[in-house]
């Protein structure tokens, strides 16, 4: 079971770049690494997918090493606007019942 | 955004009574699915559809059932509340399968006192 691990809060200053890691130490060989973002009061908002090496948006980029045991999602000069929680999301191969979100990274961006 | 709605967006129920909670999908998706998000828990999965009629289980659905009878539609029923089933309840879909991205609903709020 693909468990995930992040950190429970994160704080940055505005214009910073921020990285938040996760490790899914039990990441199975099909599966692929996805990030949400959820802010109060909303369902959680795709942000990146990944399956190795390093993915990049217009909003974040997405860094997996070699044995795909951890991961971090990379957000380039935060502002206000990025103060969420951040979810990491590892799928099992074949159902759904494996999937599991982390309990979720609250970062706070301030001035 | 994705044409997901959540029906009642808020209900306050007493322990013992049914409670359904209705997801409407405008989007055409084969997948649909049910969370639950508690503090200190993050989101977890309670169901999950992946065509009409057919529906599995996911982590925490000991308590919940589930129906799919039309493709834009996925009911969620708790037979008989409990106050441990207090908590946001969260729709999704998805296209092509578990690791495509998930669209979210906007929620639905329940107290059971």
């Amino acid at each position: 079971l693909a468990k995930t691990t992040q950190p429970i809060s994160m704080d940055s200053y505005e214009g910073q770049e921020v990285n938040i890691t996760c490790s899914h130490n039990n990441i199975a060989t099909n599966d692929y690494i996805t990030w949400y973002q959820q802010f109060p009061s909303q369902g959680p908002r795709f942000i990146i997918q990944g399956y190795k090496t390093k993915v990049t948006n217009e909003v974040a980029s997405l860094f997996i090493p070699a044995d795909r045991k951890s991961s971090t999602l990379s957000l380039p000069r935060v502002s206000l606007s990025d103060t969420a929680v951040y979810y990491c999301l590892v799928g099992e191969t074949g159902t759904a019942s494996k999937l599991t979100f982390g309990t979720g990274t609250r970062l706070q961006v301030t001035l | 955004d994705a044409g997901i709605t959540q029906s009642p967006r808020h209900k306050v129920t007493e322990t013992g009574t049914p409670v359904t909670l209705r997801c409407h999908q405008t989007e055409n998706h084969r997948y649909m699915y049910w969370y639950r998000q508690d503090p200190g828990h993050g989101l977890r999965l309670i169901h999950y559809s992946y065509g009409v009629k057919d529906t599995d289980k996911g982590e925490v659905s000991d308590g919940y059932s589930v129906s799919r009878s039309k493709t834009e539609d996925f009911l969620l029923t708790l037979e008989s509340a409990t106050s441990s089933q207090t908590s946001v309840y969260f729709c999704a879909i998805s296209d092509q399968g578990f690791q495509e991205t998930q669209y979210f609903g906007p929620g639905t709020r329940l107290l059971v006192l």
